[in-house]
């Protein structure tokens, strides 16, 4: 079964500073997925990475994967407070027998102090 | 389109009672599946389905049943609730390709408390 492992679990930073989430998963995929969750919400996505060397940004975010060492980052530059949510990745497993399957990681729990 | 909704938003239920969450899409996506989010916790996978008529067990599926008899309905089943069962449910779809999906568009969930 494919694990997947996130940290830090939580992540109090000030406005303006530059952190990264790291994403670790266990076993051979190719695909990875960030997500947005606000409190009490749904799951938003915010990437999706589909090959070794990937990344993509938007605004302040920018996710990266590198399937050779099975990690992906999340990196967040000049923290804003509305960036303060719950972050999780997903991993799809290659299909074996019907389907690909996801998996999440527990999620990073943001939280940006003015 | 308005997406993927389900209903109930929130239920109680007693232990031992049965309750069918619903899931709809108008996307005209092939794959859908339920998760339960627990505190703590990722989302972990019920039960998929790759279209209709095709339903699949996902990481834990003891205690619910799924059937998907069109490509715009996805009913999460709960035979005979208990304690443990108290989650937010969530139902997701995705198009596919070969056999593999895509990104997932999530719906707005389903707080269940079972007493």
């Amino acid at each position: 079964e494919l694990k997947v492992e996130q940290n830090p679990l939580f992540l109090s930073m000030q406005e303006g500073k530059n952190y990264t989430i790291y994403c670790n998963y266990s076993t051979t995929s190719d695909r990875l997925y960030w997500y947005r969750q606000d409190p009490g919400k749904s799951l938003e996505s915010l990437f999706v990475l589909l090959s070794n060397g990937a990344v993509k940004q938007e605004g302040r975010l920018m996710a990266s994967l590198d399937t050779k060492a099975r990690l992906s980052t999340l990196h967040i530059t000049a923290a804003v407070h509305d960036l303060s949510a719950t972050y999780f990745c997903a991993v799809d497993t290659r299909p074996k027998s019907v389907f690909n399957k996801f998996y999440f990681g527990s999620g990073t729990k943001l939280n940006v102090k003015p | 389109n308005a997406g993927v909704t389900q209903t109930p938003k929130f239920q109680v239920l007693k232990t031992g009672q049965s309750m069918t969450l619903q899931c709809a899409q108008d996307m005209n996506h092939e794959y859908m599946s339920w998760y339960r989010q627990d505190p703590g916790m990722g989302l972990r996978l019920i039960h998929y389905s790759v279209g209709a008529g095709i339903t699949d067990q996902g990481e834990v599926p003891n205690g619910y049943n799924v059937s998907r008899s069109t490509t715009e309905d996805f009913p999460l089943r709960l035979l005979s609730a208990a304690p443990s069962q108290t989650s937010v449910y969530f139902c997701a779809s995705s198009y596919k390709s070969g056999q593999r999906s895509y990104e997932q568009y999530f719906g707005p969930g389903t707080r269940l408390t079972v007493t």
